[in-house]
């Protein structure tokens, strides 16, 4: 059984352009969350998607972050227009339900140039 | 709104002696709280979950506390190794935060050889 797979590992976007992350959740599981990380900060909520709904989306930034987890295939962390500040590790988490033991995948380091 | 917190930030001490690991959170209900270890540049592992009705689980030289009432866990790692050296993180799930999981700011530990 695979684990959170996330990809890609490393992301280089320059200003103004399109970032999309991957998460593909763990056989099995359901729920899936966003996190994401600055250089030496603490891990901040973003968004949590069951399949085809978001359930909370507290965290994202009102403009140019979208997210989605569709019936098939992973789920996809959008941001589009990248700005230096986006610049970030982000993190993505699976369970099988939305008390179980979260899993979390190696993320993806976005870097805008 | 729940809020985790970590005390101390960093840590440092010599190898073989047992490091103590503190977790604090506002709000007591909560469903379970998990402890991940970081390495720099890398994703989460899961080390420990104890579940809202555990006093307390163990892994190996791992064991965590949870006092659920006073909004407390502890990390305690015996005979602390070199590669114990990463940061700790301590997250809590809870109806307080929506289900997802909030994290505390991380403990990073240096264990000197």
């Amino acid at each position: 059984n695979a684990g959170v797979m996330q990809n890609p590992r490393h992301l280089v976007r320059r200003r103004g352009q399109e970032a999309r992350l991957r998460c593909s959740p763990m056989k099995g599981h359901s729920h899936v969350y966003w996190y994401r990380q600055l250089p030496e900060e603490g891990l901040k909520f973003m968004v949590y998607l069951q399949k085809e709904n978001i359930i909370d989306e507290s965290g994202m930034p009102k403009e140019r972050f979208s997210a989605e987890f569709p019936k098939e295939g992973p789920s996809i962390l959008r941001i589009q227009q990248v700005v230096r500040g986006d610049s970030a590790a982000y993190f993505c988490a699976s369970s099988a339900s939305d008390t179980r033991e979260a899993f979390f995948g190696q993320g993806t380091r976005l870097t805008v140039v | 709104k729940q809020e985790v917190t970590q005390i101390p930030a960093a840590l440092s001490v010599p190898e073989g002696e047992n490091l103590v690991l503190n977790c604090s959170f506002t709000d007591s209900a909560i469903y379970n709280l998990q402890w991940f270890r970081q390495d720099p540049g890398k994703g989460l592992t899961s080390l420990l979950l104890i579940q809202s009705s555990q006093r307390e689980q163990t892994s190996g030289r791992l064991n965590a506390s949870l006092d659920k009432s006073s909004g407390r866990s502890t990390l305690y790692i015996a005979a602390s190794q070199p590669g114990d050296s990463a940061t700790y993180l301590c997250a809590v799930r809870g109806s307080a935060a929506g289900n997802k999981l909030t994290f505390g700011g991380g403990t990073r530990v240096l264990v000197k050889p």
